[in-house]
């Protein structure tokens, strides 16, 4: 029990579709990301949101559109997206307000979506 | 830039065998190190971490120690279990963000 949850767990979407991915956690937390897991790849942080602000857009393409409507729930909206974005989505949270110092926190991640761009 | 780097996997070792993984951070300031885990189907958890130099994290009968001399983080094990396969992540947190950044995983296979 991770106390981050992710919906859908599984996608598979056309390019022209539109569709959300959608991550709630239930710790209490500050600050959400979402990351990009691909295959042999590192995993890259998208976006972070601190006190439902946005606080890092890793060079996101503008297909990816997040949007955290408070502490609890956060989004990623998908339109016009590419083969090459199939990956396992991840959501994490954490207290946050590490700006002011040591960055010491424990990320708690969901199990991820699953993503297919046919 | 910052970055960690992590050995090349997989790794396959035997139930009750010695488990070193390495893992070498570039960073300015003063990061803090952590080693998440995911186990098949799941996200990543927090296996240990330490957030100063000579720290040693542990648990579960992992531990790695923080070692600013040769800015290296490695995780060992001294008896691996089956239930012990996983991917294992190197992960270092810079000062004054929320950020972390991770290598590309280490996958590990036990076999009995």
């Amino acid at each position: 029990e991770t106390g981050v949850t992710q919906t859908p767990r599984h996608l598979v979407m056309g390019m022209t579709n539109k569709k959300s991915l959608k991550c709630e956690q239930h710790l209490g937390h500050n600050a959400m990301y979402w990351y990009k897991q691909s295959a042999k790849k590192p995993l890259e942080l998208m976006f972070v949101y601190n006190f439902k602000e946005q606080t890092e857009n890793n060079s996101v393409p503008s297909r990816f559109s997040p949007e955290c409507p408070n502490s609890s729930h956060l989004f990623l909206h998908l339109h016009t997206l590419q083969p090459e974005d199939s990956a396992l989505y991840l959501c994490a949270s954490s207290p946050g307000d590490q700006l002011a110092g040591p960055n010491t926190d424990t990320q708690y991640f969901g199990p991820g979506t699953r993503l297919t761009v046919l | 830039g910052d970055s960690v780097t992590q050995m090349e996997g997989p790794v396959t070792l035997s139930e009750e065998a010695f488990l070193t993984i390495n893992c070498t951070y570039t960073a300015t300031g003063y990061p803090s190190l952590f080693w998440y885990v995911q186990y098949p189907g799941e996200g990543l958890q927090l296996l240990l971490k330490a957030t100063k130099a000579d720290d040693k994290g542990s648990n579960k009968g992992f531990e790695a120690t923080y070692r600013k001399e040769t800015t290296s983080f490695h995780l060992e094990k001294g008896s691996v279990q089956v239930s012990d396969s996983a991917v294992y992540f190197c992960a270092l947190g810079l000062s004054g963000t929320d950020k972390l950044i991770f290598g590309t995983g280490t996958r590990l296979q036990v076999f009995p």
